[in-house]
Protein backbone atom coordinates (compact mmCIF):
# COMPACT_ATOMS: atom_id res chain seq x y z
CA UNK A 1 0.00 0.00 0.00
CA UNK A 2 1.88 3.10 -1.56
CA UNK A 3 -0.36 5.42 0.66
CA UNK A 4 0.88 8.92 -0.34
CA UNK A 5 3.08 9.42 -3.28
CA UNK A 6 4.74 12.71 -4.44
CA UNK A 7 6.56 13.24 -8.01
CA UNK A 8 8.90 13.76 -9.30
CA UNK A 9 11.07 13.95 -5.75
CA UNK A 10 13.72 16.81 -7.00
CA UNK A 11 12.77 19.28 -10.06
CA UNK A 12 15.35 21.64 -10.98
CA UNK A 13 13.67 24.76 -13.82
CA UNK A 14 14.09 27.95 -14.85
CA UNK A 15 11.99 31.19 -14.01
CA UNK A 16 9.22 31.07 -16.31
CA UNK A 17 8.69 27.77 -17.11
CA UNK A 18 5.52 25.71 -16.18
CA UNK A 19 6.12 22.93 -13.53
CA UNK A 20 3.42 20.54 -12.63
CA UNK A 21 3.89 18.49 -9.59
CA UNK A 22 1.98 15.64 -8.61
CA UNK A 23 0.31 13.73 -5.83
CA UNK A 24 -1.49 10.55 -5.77
CA UNK A 25 -3.14 8.83 -2.84
CA UNK A 26 -4.53 5.02 -2.80
CA UNK A 27 -6.20 5.99 0.76
CA UNK A 28 -9.74 7.36 -0.99
CA UNK A 29 -9.50 10.22 1.54
CA UNK A 30 -11.82 12.63 0.59
CA UNK A 31 -9.21 15.71 1.49
CA UNK A 32 -5.87 16.84 -0.34
CA UNK A 33 -3.77 19.50 0.51
CA UNK A 34 -0.60 21.36 -0.81
CA UNK A 35 1.88 22.37 1.82
CA UNK A 36 5.29 24.53 0.73
CA UNK A 37 8.06 24.48 3.69
CA UNK A 38 10.40 27.19 3.56
CA UNK A 39 12.83 28.22 6.51
CA UNK A 40 11.59 30.97 8.54
CA UNK A 41 8.39 30.35 7.61
CA UNK A 42 7.70 26.55 8.79
CA UNK A 43 4.60 24.98 6.59
CA UNK A 44 2.17 26.98 4.70
CA UNK A 45 -0.70 25.87 2.82
CA UNK A 46 -1.43 26.64 -0.70
CA UNK A 47 -4.40 25.08 -1.75
CA UNK A 48 -6.91 22.49 -0.38
CA UNK A 49 -9.62 20.50 -1.76
CA UNK A 50 -12.56 18.71 -0.10
CA UNK A 51 -13.21 16.45 -3.01
CA UNK A 52 -12.84 15.92 -6.62
CA UNK A 53 -14.15 19.65 -8.61
CA UNK A 54 -13.63 21.05 -4.55
CA UNK A 55 -10.54 23.06 -4.10
CA UNK A 56 -10.55 26.45 -1.99
CA UNK A 57 -7.22 28.51 -1.57
CA UNK A 58 -5.30 28.66 1.40
CA UNK A 59 -2.54 30.85 2.99
CA UNK A 60 -0.91 31.62 -0.11
CA UNK A 61 -1.99 30.44 -3.45
CA UNK A 62 -0.28 33.55 -5.64
CA UNK A 63 1.21 31.83 -8.31
CA UNK A 64 0.01 28.58 -8.29
CA UNK A 65 -2.85 26.13 -9.70
CA UNK A 66 -4.73 22.96 -8.72
CA UNK A 67 -7.35 21.14 -10.31
CA UNK A 68 -8.76 17.51 -9.16
CA UNK A 69 -10.72 15.59 -11.32
CA UNK A 70 -9.67 12.41 -9.61
CA UNK A 71 -10.26 11.72 -5.44
CA UNK A 72 -6.65 10.37 -5.42
CA UNK A 73 -4.88 12.64 -7.71
CA UNK A 74 -4.36 16.58 -6.55
CA UNK A 75 -1.51 18.04 -9.18
CA UNK A 76 -0.35 21.24 -8.41
CA UNK A 77 1.02 23.53 -11.36
CA UNK A 78 3.10 27.14 -11.21
CA UNK A 79 2.58 28.23 -14.26
CA UNK A 80 5.44 30.10 -14.21
CA UNK A 81 7.89 29.39 -11.71
CA UNK A 82 9.50 32.38 -9.30
CA UNK A 83 12.60 32.04 -7.80
CA UNK A 84 10.65 32.40 -5.07
CA UNK A 85 8.91 29.54 -5.40
CA UNK A 86 11.99 27.33 -4.63
CA UNK A 87 10.78 25.46 -1.63
CA UNK A 88 10.16 21.58 0.02
CA UNK A 89 6.70 20.94 -0.99
CA UNK A 90 4.41 18.56 0.36
CA UNK A 91 0.99 16.89 -0.32
CA UNK A 92 -0.80 15.76 2.92
CA UNK A 93 -4.09 13.72 2.91
CA UNK A 94 -6.86 13.50 5.56
CA UNK A 95 -10.18 11.97 5.69
CA UNK A 96 -12.31 14.46 7.65
CA UNK A 97 -10.47 17.74 6.64
CA UNK A 98 -8.43 20.31 8.97
CA UNK A 99 -9.21 19.05 12.28
CA UNK A 100 -8.46 15.13 11.55
CA UNK A 101 -5.26 13.72 11.12
CA UNK A 102 -3.25 14.84 8.14
CA UNK A 103 -0.84 12.74 6.18
CA UNK A 104 2.01 13.54 4.37
CA UNK A 105 3.81 12.76 1.40
CA UNK A 106 7.59 13.03 1.16
CA UNK A 107 7.36 15.83 -0.18
CA UNK A 108 9.37 17.46 -3.61
CA UNK A 109 12.19 19.77 -3.78
CA UNK A 110 11.71 22.41 -6.52
CA UNK A 111 14.28 24.46 -7.13
CA UNK A 112 13.57 27.52 -9.88
CA UNK A 113 16.88 29.23 -11.46
CA UNK B 1 0.52 38.22 17.12
CA UNK B 2 1.21 35.51 15.01
CA UNK B 3 -1.15 32.65 15.00
CA UNK B 4 1.06 29.91 16.22
CA UNK B 5 4.51 30.27 17.92
CA UNK B 6 6.99 27.93 19.17
CA UNK B 7 10.76 28.44 20.62
CA UNK B 8 12.79 27.71 17.17
CA UNK B 9 15.39 26.07 19.77
CA UNK B 10 17.40 24.39 19.17
CA UNK B 11 16.87 22.23 22.60
CA UNK B 12 19.67 20.08 23.86
CA UNK B 13 18.72 17.78 26.78
CA UNK B 14 20.52 14.67 27.17
CA UNK B 15 19.55 11.14 26.84
CA UNK B 16 16.95 9.77 29.66
CA UNK B 17 16.17 13.76 30.59
CA UNK B 18 12.24 15.11 30.22
CA UNK B 19 12.20 17.47 26.68
CA UNK B 20 10.03 19.88 27.35
CA UNK B 21 8.45 21.84 24.00
CA UNK B 22 5.71 24.65 24.20
CA UNK B 23 3.88 26.24 22.00
CA UNK B 24 1.42 29.43 21.88
CA UNK B 25 -1.60 30.46 19.68
CA UNK B 26 -3.69 33.54 19.18
CA UNK B 27 -7.24 32.24 18.12
CA UNK B 28 -9.21 31.84 21.34
CA UNK B 29 -11.69 29.88 19.39
CA UNK B 30 -9.15 26.87 18.72
CA UNK B 31 -10.60 23.46 19.27
CA UNK B 32 -8.00 21.12 18.10
CA UNK B 33 -4.13 20.78 18.64
CA UNK B 34 -1.66 18.12 17.32
CA UNK B 35 1.94 17.96 17.48
CA UNK B 36 4.10 16.46 14.23
CA UNK B 37 7.20 15.30 14.13
CA UNK B 38 9.89 15.54 11.48
CA UNK B 39 13.20 14.35 11.18
CA UNK B 40 15.47 16.24 9.00
CA UNK B 41 15.03 15.80 4.93
CA UNK B 42 11.53 13.79 5.51
CA UNK B 43 7.97 14.75 6.09
CA UNK B 44 5.64 15.32 9.27
CA UNK B 45 4.30 12.63 11.05
CA UNK B 46 1.49 13.04 13.81
CA UNK B 47 2.52 12.33 16.89
CA UNK B 48 -0.41 13.28 19.40
CA UNK B 49 -3.21 15.14 18.92
CA UNK B 50 -5.34 16.61 22.10
CA UNK B 51 -9.08 18.59 22.47
CA UNK B 52 -9.33 19.14 25.49
CA UNK B 53 -8.04 21.05 28.47
CA UNK B 54 -5.50 18.66 30.61
CA UNK B 55 -3.30 15.99 30.07
CA UNK B 56 -2.91 13.29 27.25
CA UNK B 57 -0.41 10.45 27.33
CA UNK B 58 1.00 8.29 25.01
CA UNK B 59 3.74 5.84 26.11
CA UNK B 60 6.80 8.14 26.51
CA UNK B 61 4.81 11.54 25.19
CA UNK B 62 2.46 13.61 26.95
CA UNK B 63 0.50 16.48 25.26
CA UNK B 64 -0.94 19.22 27.70
CA UNK B 65 -3.24 21.59 26.66
CA UNK B 66 -4.84 24.87 28.37
CA UNK B 67 -7.30 26.68 26.67
CA UNK B 68 -7.86 29.49 29.08
CA UNK B 69 -3.76 30.37 28.58
CA UNK B 70 -3.94 29.48 25.20
CA UNK B 71 -0.90 27.01 24.83
CA UNK B 72 0.08 23.74 24.06
CA UNK B 73 2.74 22.26 25.26
CA UNK B 74 4.45 18.17 24.09
CA UNK B 75 6.91 16.36 27.26
CA UNK B 76 8.83 13.56 25.61
CA UNK B 77 10.26 11.37 28.84
CA UNK B 78 13.37 9.52 28.57
CA UNK B 79 14.47 11.33 25.61
CA UNK B 80 16.85 9.23 23.38
CA UNK B 81 18.86 9.92 20.80
CA UNK B 82 16.31 8.73 17.97
CA UNK B 83 13.94 11.64 19.05
CA UNK B 84 16.45 14.26 17.79
CA UNK B 85 13.94 15.93 15.37
CA UNK B 86 12.32 19.45 14.41
CA UNK B 87 8.27 19.29 16.36
CA UNK B 88 5.85 21.49 14.75
CA UNK B 89 2.90 22.84 17.21
CA UNK B 90 -0.29 22.58 14.51
CA UNK B 91 -3.66 24.50 15.35
CA UNK B 92 -6.81 24.24 13.33
CA UNK B 93 -8.35 28.18 13.13
CA UNK B 94 -11.34 29.04 12.08
CA UNK B 95 -11.37 31.53 8.93
CA UNK B 96 -13.25 34.02 7.70
CA UNK B 97 -16.74 32.19 6.16
CA UNK B 98 -16.46 29.01 8.64
CA UNK B 99 -14.02 27.16 6.98
CA UNK B 100 -11.33 25.63 9.24
CA UNK B 101 -7.34 25.62 8.66
CA UNK B 102 -4.60 23.69 10.19
CA UNK B 103 -1.82 26.94 10.57
CA UNK B 104 1.53 25.42 12.08
CA UNK B 105 3.84 26.89 14.03
CA UNK B 106 8.26 26.97 12.72
CA UNK B 107 8.80 24.02 14.77
CA UNK B 108 11.42 23.46 17.94
CA UNK B 109 14.20 21.87 17.21
CA UNK B 110 15.39 19.28 19.29
CA UNK B 111 18.60 17.14 19.81
CA UNK B 112 18.97 14.28 22.25
CA UNK B 113 22.33 13.88 23.34
CA UNK B 114 23.40 10.43 24.20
Amino acid sequence: DAGITQSPRYKITETGRQVTLMCHQTWSHSYMFWYRQDLGHGLRLIYYSAAADITDKGEVPDGYVVSRSKTENFPLTLESATRSQTSVYFCATSSGGSTDTQYFGPGTRLTVL
Amino acid sequence: QKEVEQNSGPLSVPEGAIASLNCTYSDRGSQSFFWYRQYSGKSPELIMFIYSNGDKEDGRFTAQLNKASQYVSLLIRDSQPSDSATYLCAVVNRRQGGSEKLVFGKGTKLTVNP
